[in-house]
């Protein structure tokens, strides 16, 4: 069965640290990765997704395949991206996103 | 504005008292799904619906129902409310979903006594 795995349920770092959410995937296919955010009091929402391989406010993430990873990655972090992260994956012919648990990042001045 | 709105957005009830919570999408998405968000757990994705009249089992299905009557409702109904269905609640709709976006509604606090 597909699942995504997020080790950590509470990331805390100092603003200008870099960051790195973990997320790790099961699925023997070619999945389709996802980051999304939730900021407090706002709505969930995409951040980025591995075929586009952007950059969102400073987020990079690259799907490592033999590794089974999609980790988040910032090089300087800031107080606004203090928020919660869930990573997805969307198993081709099934029509759900599969979300992790979460990770809360708290980036602290 | 585009949006995704549900409703209601706090609600207590007690076991047995049948609810619904509804969902409506302005966009005109074709694809509507509904999720539940445990601590520890994620979000669960428990019904979903690519179109009209089309709707199908997620991950964790029993003790709801869904229906999909017009393009931009999508309500749950939850006949008979256990305490384990105390849950925070999430719409969702997409375009298409081919490219996996997800547009969410601002959740509905649910607890059921």
């Amino acid at each position: 069965a597909q699942r995504v795995t997020q080790p950590e349920k509470l990331l805390s770092v100092f603003k200008g640290a870099p960051v790195e959410l973990k997320c790790n995937y099961s699925y023997s296919g070619s999945p389709e990765l996802f980051w999304y955010v939730q900021y407090s009091r706002q709505r969930l929402q995409l951040l980025l997704r591995h075929i586009s391989r952007e950059s969102i406010k400073g987020f990079t993430a690259d799907l490592n395949k033999g590794e089974t990873s999609f980790h988040l990655k910032k090089p300087f972090a800031q107080e606004e991206d203090s928020a919660m992260y869930y990573c997805a994956v969307k198993a081709g012919g099934y029509n759900k996103l599969i979300f992790g648990a979460g990770t809360r990042l708290a980036v602290h001045p | 504005e585009a949006q995704v709105t549900q409703n209601p957005r706090y609600l207590i009830t007690v076991t047995g008292k049948k609810l619904t919570v509804t969902c409506s999408q302005n966009m005109n998405h074709e694809y509507m799904s509904w999720y539940r968000q445990d601590p520890g757990l994620g979000l669960r994705q428990i019904y979903y619906s690519m179109n009209v009249e089309v709707t199908d089992k997620g991950d964790v299905p029993e003790g709801y129902k869904v229906s999909r009557k017009e393009k931009r409702n999508f309500p749950l109904i939850l006949e008979s409310p256990s305490p384990n269905q105390t849950s925070l609640y999430f719409c969702a709709s997409s375009g298409t979903f081919l490219a996996g976006e997800l547009f969410f509604g601002e959740g509905s606090r649910l607890t059921v006594l």
